[in-house]
């Protein structure tokens, strides 16, 4: 089945450790992007990988990296997570920018 | 950056009545995606539009993208509760990354 897979779905954990969210796509997408979803606001753009060793920052990139080693996996890293960045945040990937997105599930992340 | 309106914000209709939410850029867009987010749910691709006054339907679903490709509506017949969620439209304004609407969120009372 044709999916993109987020882990952890849900995560709790305290200011300042280290975390990284995964995810995979096995639809052999050029395209990756991470948003971050909060009432109000929308789907807000973190990072965006147009190919493998490609990377770019979308709307709200401070506090976050990414790396793109594989096609496959775009994973998000919070060096020093803070509880402003408790959030719903969802992977996609794609064709390319001119296609739709498959989402990932989404996880959900709590800081305190 | 750029930005993509959506309105309305929320809207609740009765079952059985219409609906239409609205999407405007204040830059032409190469083209206009839309999803749906069920609640809980992440964000599902439904359709694109790339052709200036291009008309997509999908059952009770009608997608229009304007003359100018600067704006683009969904419109559903009918509702049923099974459409309640959040509608987004997405635009491409050039060759920057899909910019997305905040999103409208339907409720059907049923």
């Amino acid at each position: 089945e044709a999916q993109v897979t987020q882990n952890p779905r849900y995560l709790i954990t305290v200011t300042g450790k280290k975390l990284t969210v995964t995810c995979s796509q096995n639809m052999n997408h050029e395209y990756m992007s991470w948003y971050r979803q909060d009432p109000g606001l929308g789907l807000r753009q973190i990072y965006y990988s147009m190919n493998v060793e490609v990377t770019d920052k979308g709307d709200v990139p401070e506090g976050y990296k990414v790396s793109r080693k594989e096609k496959r996996n775009f994973p998000l890293i919070l060096e020093s997570p803070s509880p402003n960045q408790t959030s719903l945040y969802f992977c996609a990937s794609a064709r390319g920018t001119n296609y739709g997105y498959t989402f990932g599930s989404g996880t959900r992340l709590t800081v305190v | 950056g750029q930005q993509v309106m959506q309105i309305p914000q929320y809207q609740h209709v009765q079952e059985g009545e219409d609906f239409t939410t609205y999407c405007n850029s204040s830059t032409t867009l190469s083209n206009i995606q839309w999803y749906k987010q069920r609640p809980g749910g992440h964000p599902v691709f439904l359709i694109q539009l790339v052709k200036s006054g291009e008309v997509k339907k999908q059952k009770r679903l009608t997608f229009q993208f304007g003359e100018a490709k600067k704006n683009s509506s969904l419109h559903i017949t009918a509702t049923q509760t099974t459409d309640v969620g959040t509608y987004f439209c997405a635009g491409l304004p050039g060759n920057t990354p899909l910019v997305f609407g905040k999103g409208t969120r339907l409720s059907v009372i049923a």
